[in-house]
């Protein structure tokens, strides 16, 4: 089955500073990736696609300078979350597709626990 | 706007307590609906893609059945080891706003199943 594999699993930083956050798609190539956030015991909620040499999506409501996306290559994509603060703790998940059929699933790294001090 | 709704929150069962969870959904020309096993502190794990009313697939001791509005995941005879989240999520049509192959999540059911 296809591999994603996210790293790091968890972070800690302190309030202000940056924390960057990678996503590979280790067995196939990914023109877009999907970035989730978790809260505890809620479900997924989406944060932006990742599209391979252009600018990435956002959903409404998510500032897209405090979450910087780039994906530079099709098999790697990075979220940073800019000027952290502790509302910004969380679980983030990244996904992405193998192929791009109607019913392709996504397939979802293992998250990182991101806590603002 | 898609939506998804899961039901109940959470189900606890004694091992071999056979039940089902379910999964409301509204959205508009849909592109498949998908089921996933989430482990505590471990990202979603897919488990089944339906895409037509009347489709069925199993994995062991998880069936899962669509219906125009909803799905159902059956659990049959149930061991520790299938405790997880489990989540319903769909893909919609596309759009201009779409983003893709994104999917849209329900909540979730958390299943405990003890020995």
């Amino acid at each position: 089955g296809a591999v994603v594999s996210q790293h790091p699993s968890w972070v800690i930083c302190k309030s202000g500073t940056s924390v960057k956050i990678e996503c590979r798609s280790l067995d196939f190539q990914a023109t877009t990736m999907f970035w989730y956030r978790q809260f505890p015991k809620q479900s997924l909620m989406l944060m932006a696609t990742s599209n391979e040499g252009s600018k990435a999506t956002y959903e409404q409501g998510v500032e897209k300078d405090k979450f910087l996306i780039n994906h530079a290559s099709l098999t790697l994509s990075t979220l940073t979350v800019t000027s952290a603060h502790p509302e910004d703790s969380s679980f983030y998940i990244c996904s992405a597709s193998r192929d791009r059929a109607y019913n392709s699933p996504l397939h979802f790294g293992n998250g990182t626990r991101l806590t603002v001090t | 706007e898609d939506q998804v709704t899961q039901s109940p929150e959470a189900l606890r069962l004694q091992e071999g307590e056979s039940s089902s969870l379910n999964c409301s959904y509204t959205v508009s020309g849909l592109r498949g609906l998908f089921w996933y096993r989430q482990d505590p502190g471990k990202g979603p794990e897919f488990l089944f893609t339906l895409y037509s009313a009347g489709e069925e697939k199993e994995k062991e001791r998880l069936k899962a059945t669509l219906t125009k509005k909803e799905s159902f995941l059956h659990i049959t005879a149930p061991k520790p080891e299938d405790s997880a989240t489990y989540l319903c999520a769909v893909r919609g049509p596309v759009s201009i706003k779409a983003a893709g192959n994104k999917l849209t999540f329900g909540g979730g059911t958390r299943v405990l199943v003890k020995p």
